[in-house]
């Protein structure tokens, strides 16, 4: 079983559309759970992380964590063409990140 | 301030070539990881160190893969002898430093896209 587990997509929504991007995960252990961005050809960038359970809102973005069933949720709210890329869950332990395979999405206009 | 650096962005080999990956931290950081992004995968830990040590590399290949990363200069991640397989993405990422109980956020570099022939 892998440790972190992603929908790899590609998911396709009209600019405007709410966007729901998940993970699950194997090991309880871990407490720090991020959602990074990667355009085409560059490296990923931190969008928001989460310590524990529980939600964290960024703009547009909401992150959730629910520990008791593994699961990560990453929200995008009114999504932009801007919005396109691929977006990788990851979990961060003691010294590295452990990263989910990353969904594709593209925002059409 | 500048971000995490990698060079070259672009690297071609032939197969038993050796690859050169190079990074340089951001300023003030001391810490550097290196992964890997297959095509259609997500990126892959490698190894992570701090200056003249290596942490861990429980995700290096056991054969042909080396990293350092010396008191001066950059971070060098080494593919001897490379392979079809060894083309991916290398990234490199900084922190300022590991702890326990907060969270360091890891910075990324720009990636070095090896290609072997």
């Amino acid at each position: 079983q892998k440790e972190v587990e992603q929908d790899p997509g590609p998911l396709s929504v009209p600019e405007g559309a709410i966007v729901s991007l998940n993970c699950t995960y194997s090991n309880s252990a871990f407490q720090y759970f991020m959602w990074y961005r990667q355009y085409s050809r560059k490296g990923p960038e931190l969008l928001m992380y989460t310590y524990s359970s529980g939600n964290k809102e960024d703009g547009r973005f909401t992150a959730q964590v629910d520990k008791s069933s593994k699961y990560i949720s990453l929200f995008i709210r009114d999504s932009q063409p801007s919005d396109s890329a691929t977006y990788l869950c990851a979990l961060l332990g003691l010294d590295k990140l452990i990263f989910g395979t990353g969904t594709r999405l593209q925002v059409f206009p | 301030n500048a971000g995490v650096m990698q060079n070259p962005r672009h690297l071609v080999r032939r197969r038993g070539q050796e690859a050169r990956l190079r990074c340089s931290p951001m300023k003030g950081h001391s810490h550097v990881y290196w992964y890997r992004q297959l095509p259609e995968e997500g990126l892959k830990f490698m190894v992570y160190l701090q200056k003249e040590n290596i942490i861990d590399e429980s995700g290096m290949p056991k054969e042909r893969f080396s990293a350092e990363f010396p008191k001066e200069g950059p971070s060098i991640l080494r593919i001897q002898q490379v392979v079809r397989g060894d083309s991916a993405a290398y990234f490199c990422a900084s922190s300022p430093e590991v702890s326990a109980v907060t969270y360091n956020e890891q910075f990324f570099g720009p990636g070095t896209r090896l290609t072997v022939l």
